[in-house]
């Protein structure tokens, strides 16, 4: 049973292009979060989704991301204009449902880096 | 509000034991502990749920306050592999969805 899978791994874009994250969840996972971290910091919540629902965007910067998780393929975080300021690790986590006894498994992570 | 982890570091020999705590300003549902180590995902250890309910490796201990709404992950006798940074997070309803904490980094030598 393949985990979380993430790519790209690594990802550099110029200032202004835009930067698509994939995650494909691990199998029967229904629930995806986002969450990023900059150096040597914590993880920070961005965005909950389920199929083709944002459950919970509350750590989503207003401008400039999206998320989607469609029927069909992965999740998608979507980056536009990227500035420097959006380097960073974004890592992708999945669980099977929700409820506070449901451990989230967390794919390898996109490293975003902007020149 | 972001659950606050003590200490910040902690620096051990192979065979110490640590205790990691993880304090929160409002009342838990449950605590999620993750080891990271550099480079690499989080990797889930342990689900502390209200009311006594645990989930997690048979290895790793933690104990859950819920009226002093914190949470203390115990590791005994070190190894090296358990050099990394621990996270707690803590959220209402959702595991997935967590609040975390700024982490701890520990360092097992030798």
């Amino acid at each position: 049973n393949a985990g979380v899978m993430q790519n790209p791994r690594h990802l550099v874009r110029r200032r202004g292009q835009e930067a698509r994250l994939r995650c494909s969840p691990m199998k029967g996972h229904s629930h995806v979060y986002w969450y990023r971290q900059l150096p040597e910091e914590g993880l920070k919540f961005m965005v909950y989704l389920q199929k083709e629902n944002i459950i919970d965007e509350s750590g989503m910067p207003k401008e400039r991301f999206s998320a989607e998780f469609p029927k069909e393929g992965p999740s998608i975080l979507r980056i536009q204009q990227v500035v420097r300021g959006d380097s960073a690790a974004y890592f992708c986590a999945s669980s099977p449902g929700m409820g506070g006894n449901t451990e989230a498994f967390f794919g390898q992570g996109t490293r975003l880096t902007v020149v | 509000q972001q659950p606050v982890q003590s200490p910040q570091a902690v620096i051990l020999r192979e065979g110490e034991d640590a205790v990691i705590n993880c304090s929160s300003s409002k009342a838990l549902y449950s605590v999620h502990w993750y080891r990271q180590k550099h480079g690499e995902a989080p990797v889930f250890l342990m689900i502390l749920l209200k009311g006594g309910e645990q989930k997690g490796h048979e290895k790793i201990s933690a104990s859950f306050n819920e009226k002093k709404q914190q949470s203390s992950l115990y590791l005994t006798a070190s190894q090296l592999s358990y050099s990394g940074t621990y996270f707690c997070g803590t959220d209402g309803t959702n595991a997935g969805k967590s609040t975390f904490g700024d982490g701890t980094t520990l360092t097992v030598k030798p």
